[in-house]
């Protein structure tokens, strides 16, 4: 079953603009990471926040964790037509399996 | 993708008939994995290996079998495909960490269709 739901399943903006996507987990987590997928390729990891952390920067990406709420959003800011691309989150209960959300399909236009 | 390579890249099979999908990786990680991609789905795991000759099910494993003679390579059998086993197959690989998993790092894919 599916540990990670992500929302919105799709999200169009402008070049320029901030994204967020959000991802809700059921159950206690150890890690959440998130992964983005170009069309016909494999997932390329992004980001990994831990579960005593609440927010984490990796240039353009900023992550949070809520685990009182079990979710965390990804925001892309000034986004750029390359970021067009499907979004994962991935969530671990301290064992060596990730569990994949359905994902986010973002859309960047020029 | 760097590291990892899967075989073949596309395949169409008729339903009934074996097939065998191959991981290769050069990055001597311990752990790989198959996840198969399917739309409304995300990534689901089906087989997993922590080791050569140490393997476990995933989510999804029922009419697949996997072997893992040596670490680089990682094989998924379809003993009988079936078109419910269309998909987008997926290797991964990792390091295990002390505290949960490490970032994983995935093949190209495989697409296969089964008709």
């Amino acid at each position: 079953s599916q540990q990670g739901e992500e929302d919105p399943q799709a999200l169009s903006i402008q070049e320029g603009e901030n994204a967020t996507m959000n991802c809700s987990y059921k159950t206690s987590i150890n890690n959440l990471q998130w992964y983005r997928q170009n069309s016909g390729r494999g997932l390329v990891h992004l980001i990994l926040i831990r579960s005593n952390e609440r927010e984490k920067h990796s240039g353009r990406l900023r992550v949070t964790l809520d685990t009182s709420k079990k979710s965390s959003s990804l925001l892309i800011t000034a986004s750029r037509a390359a970021d067009t691309a499907s979004y994962f989150c991935a969530t671990d209960r301290n064992t060596d399996k990730l569990i994949f959300g359905t994902g986010t399909r973002l859309q960047v236009f020029p | 993708d760097a590291g990892i390579t899967q075989s073949p890249r596309h395949k169409v099979t008729e339903t009934g008939t074996p097939v065998t999908l191959r991981c290769h990786q050069t990055e001597n990680h311990r752990y790989m994995y198959w996840y198969r991609q399917d739309p409304g789905h995300g990534l689901r795991l089906i087989h997993y290996s922590y080791g050569v000759k140490d393997t476990d099910k995933g989510e999804v494993s029922d009419g697949y079998s996997v072997s893992r003679s040596k670490t680089e390579d990682f094989l998924l059998t379809l003993e009988s495909a079936t078109s419910s086993q269309t998909s987008v197959y997926f290797c991964a690989i990792s390091e295990p960490r002390r505290e949960g998993t490490d970032t994983q790092y995935f093949g190209p894919g495989t697409r296969l269709t089964v008709l």
